[in-house]
């Protein structure tokens, strides 16, 4: 099956600092989306992304679906960007596919 | 706009006792539903997924089965749970082609 590997699997970053994190994917997908897990369990919604560039705000994420990878940017990191930040992708008929994640701590 | 509930938000249970973990959505027509699991400290996985009264289906062999008697209701159940079924329930939505999905708050599962 298809294999979704997220790098790096643990980030500690001090607060203001840049971050790059990355989601490789092993075969062609519909559709990508990036998501944050706060300490509480919620997955909230970053990006849907299946292909080209979105910013909202301190965030941004770039998909280049033809060499199957996205990378999700944080500039000025805050503390409470701290969580885990997952990418998933969707094969066909409704299957999504969870990276590990990334383990993000900001320092203050 | 659209919402997602889960409840109960944690249960205790124990061993061979049968569970009902319920997700409702408000605000949308005709949804996707879909049930994950995500272990502890781990990604999520995909259990069930339906899109339509009456239709689901499973992505792995479990302990576990899901309804949808309604078109906006979708239940978790186990007649049995096993030790293996703790972990961390979440409900997600999503509508037309795009897929694009969102999760409920979660049920906290803790089976002694």
């Amino acid at each position: 099956g298809i294999q979704v590997e997220q790098s790096p699997p643990d980030l500690i970053l001090q607060e203001g600092a840049n971050s790059t994190l990355r989601c490789n994917f092993s075969d062609s997908v519909n559709n990508l989306q990036w998501f944050h897990q706060n300490p509480w369990g919620q997955l909230i919604n970053l990006f849907y992304i299946p292909s080209g560039t979105k910013q909202n705000g301190r965030l941004s994420a770039t998909t280049v679906a033809t060499e199957r990878y996205s990378l999700l940017y944080i500039s000025s990191s805050q503390t409470t960007d701290s969580g885990v930040y997952f990418c998933a992708v969707e094969l066909n008929n409704n299957d999504m596919r969870f990276g590990a994640g990334t383990r993000l701590t900001v320092k203050p | 706009s659209q919402t997602i509930h889960q409840w109960p938000a944690t249960l205790v249970q124990p061993v061979g006792s049968p569970l009902s973990l319920e997700c409702t959505v408000e605000g949308t027509s005709n949804p996707n539903l879909y049930w994950y699991r995500q272990a502890a400290g781990r990604g999520l996985q995909l259990l069930f997924y339906s899109v339509g009264i009456g239709q689901i289906s499973s992505e792995v062999p479990q302990n576990l089965s899901a309804s949808r008697p309604q078109d906006r209701q979708f239940i978790l159940s186990s007649k049995k749970l096993l030790l293996s079924d703790s972990g961390f329930y979440l409900c997600a939505w999503s509508v037309g082609l795009e897929n694009e999905q969102f999760f409920g708050p979660g049920t906290r599962l803790t089976v002694l």
